[in-house]
């Protein structure tokens, strides 16, 4: 069975820095991936989507993630921080059979102003 | 275009009774899936739907758990004598597969049913 680790549980960055957050997943074949973000009591909205591409994905609000396929990782990035990301953000993999999705437990990004 | 919807939006029950939640996906979304989200948890896979069937129904904590799905549409998720443990927020999900095997993973989720089991 796939597995997805988000490294961090709560992240903290000041208005204006950069945003990183960590996303590990184990698979044996070349799966799909997702980046998904929750705000304050509203449903989940698809960031960006990994599918064999590019590599690099970007996604909406400026977020981009980079696929890396030797370090089985999937890390959300933007280069700055703005108040209204803050959000709880998961990752989540896909077999190519797209049946079943497998969510990491979500990091929440607070930002500082 | 309307989104996903599922109704409740809240459901407060007592411990022993049955509770249906309700979701009403894309309108030409093939594919339906459930998950629960735990207080300070990430999202459970509870089933996932192609048309009307199930595939695979392992996600389903315990047999107290089913779903169905008609019409290829509306799915229905029925859980009977509730736990406390049973407390968490429903959400549904639907995505676009043809039968022609192109698939759009991308899964559009609702807003959820909040349900507290007292």
């Amino acid at each position: 069975a796939q597995s997805v680790t988000q490294l961090g549980s709560h992240v903290s960055v000041s208005e204006g820095a950069l945003v990183l957050l960590r996303c590990n997943y184990s698979s044996s074949v070349p799966p799909y991936l997702f980046w998904y973000v929750q705000y304050p009591n509203q449903g989940l909205q698809l960031l960006l989507k990994y599918t064999s591409a590019a590599t690099l994905v970007k996604g909406i609000n400026g977020f981009e993630a980079e696929f890396k396929k030797s370090e089985t990782s999937f890390h959300l990035t933007k280069p700055s921080a703005h108040m209204s990301d803050a959000a709880e953000y998961f990752c989540a993999v896909s077999e190519n059979t797209g049946n079943q999705f497998y969510f990491g437990t979500g990091t929440s990004l607070t930002v500082i102003p | 275009g309307a989104g996903v919807s599922q109704s409740p939006s809240n459901k407060v029950t007592e411990k022993g009774k049955d509770v249906e939640l309700r979701c009403d996906p894309i309108s030409g979304h093939t594919a339906l899936y459930w998950y629960r989200q735990s207080l300070g948890q990430g999202l459970e896979f509870l089933i996932y739907f192609q048309g009307n069937s199930a595939p695979d129904k392992s996600g389903l904590p315990s047999d107290r758990f089913s779903a169905e799905r008609t019409g290829g549409s509306v799915s229905t998720l029925t859980i009977q004598r509730t736990q406390q443990e049973d407390s968490a927020v429903y959400l549904c999900a639907s995505s676009l597969k043809t039968l022609a095997g192109g698939y759009s993973y991308e899964q559009y989720f609702g807003p959820g049913t909040r349900l507290t089991v007292t």
